[in-house]
């Protein structure tokens, strides 16, 4: 059982471009979250998704930043006009339900984002 | 919200040592506890977990224990290794998960 595919691992992109991280969580896992890390810090929640719906944003930026999980296919987190305070590593998990009771998280490699 | 206060490092200890990584936490209701390792370039990995009060989580000679009374999660190992080397980072929550600042851990042969 392939664990959570985050891609890509490493982005580089200019000031003003956008950026597109995707993650396919675990067989089976239809609950997704992202977490940011900014350099020497710990992991800060983003947003909580499952399947066509966004069930907690409270973390995400208000500008930019967008993220979805289909029907089909993978997570993807979008961030547009990218700024050098992007820069970060961007995690990605996935449960498989998202319950009150804890239903542990499982967590990709990351996609450590650059902007120049 | 919910919080989490980990020790700071970095912590450099020689091989063999006690360690003891402390973690106190503020929350509402009953989240669960974690604590995650992250090795260089790499991402978290779930070291141990307690799900409610008075549980103990154990891995790899590591230990943990939920205490409601001081709201702790102090991180234990009675003797380290080089390969324990790593950030460690303590965690509250629930569906959404709170982590605190992570602990730099190097250990010395």
């Amino acid at each position: 059982n392939a664990g959570v595919m985050q891609n890509p691992r490493h982005l580089v992109r200019r000031r003003g471009q956008e950026a597109r991280l995707r993650c396919s969580p675990m067989k089976g896992h239809s609950h997704v979250y992202w977490y940011r890390q900014l350099p020497e810090e710990g992991l800060k929640f983003m947003v909580y998704l499952q399947k066509e719906n966004i069930i907690d944003e409270s973390g995400m930026p208000k500008e930019r930043f967008s993220a979805e999980f289909p029907k089909e296919g993978p997570s993807i987190l979008r961030i547009q006009q990218v700024v050098r305070g992007d820069s970060a590593a961007y995690f990605c998990a996935s449960s498989l339900s998202g319950d009150r009771s804890y239903n542990e998280q499982f967590f990709g490699p990351g996609t450590r984002l650059t902007v120049l | 919200g919910d919080s989490v206060t980990q020790m700071e490092g970095p912590v450099t200890l020689s091989e063999e040592a006690f360690l003891t990584i402390n973690c106190t936490y503020t929350a509402t209701g009953y989240p669960s506890l974690f604590w995650y390792v992250q090795y260089p370039g790499e991402g978290l990995q779930l070291l141990l977990k307690a799900t409610k009060a008075d549980d103990k989580g154990s891995n790899k000679g590591f230990e943990a224990t939920y205490r409601k009374e001081t709201t702790s999660f102090h991180l234990e190992k009675g003797s380290v290794q080089v390969s324990d080397s790593a950030v460690y980072f303590c965690a509250v929550g629930t569906s959404k998960i709170i982590f605190g600042s992570g602990t730099r851990l190097s250990i010395r042969p």
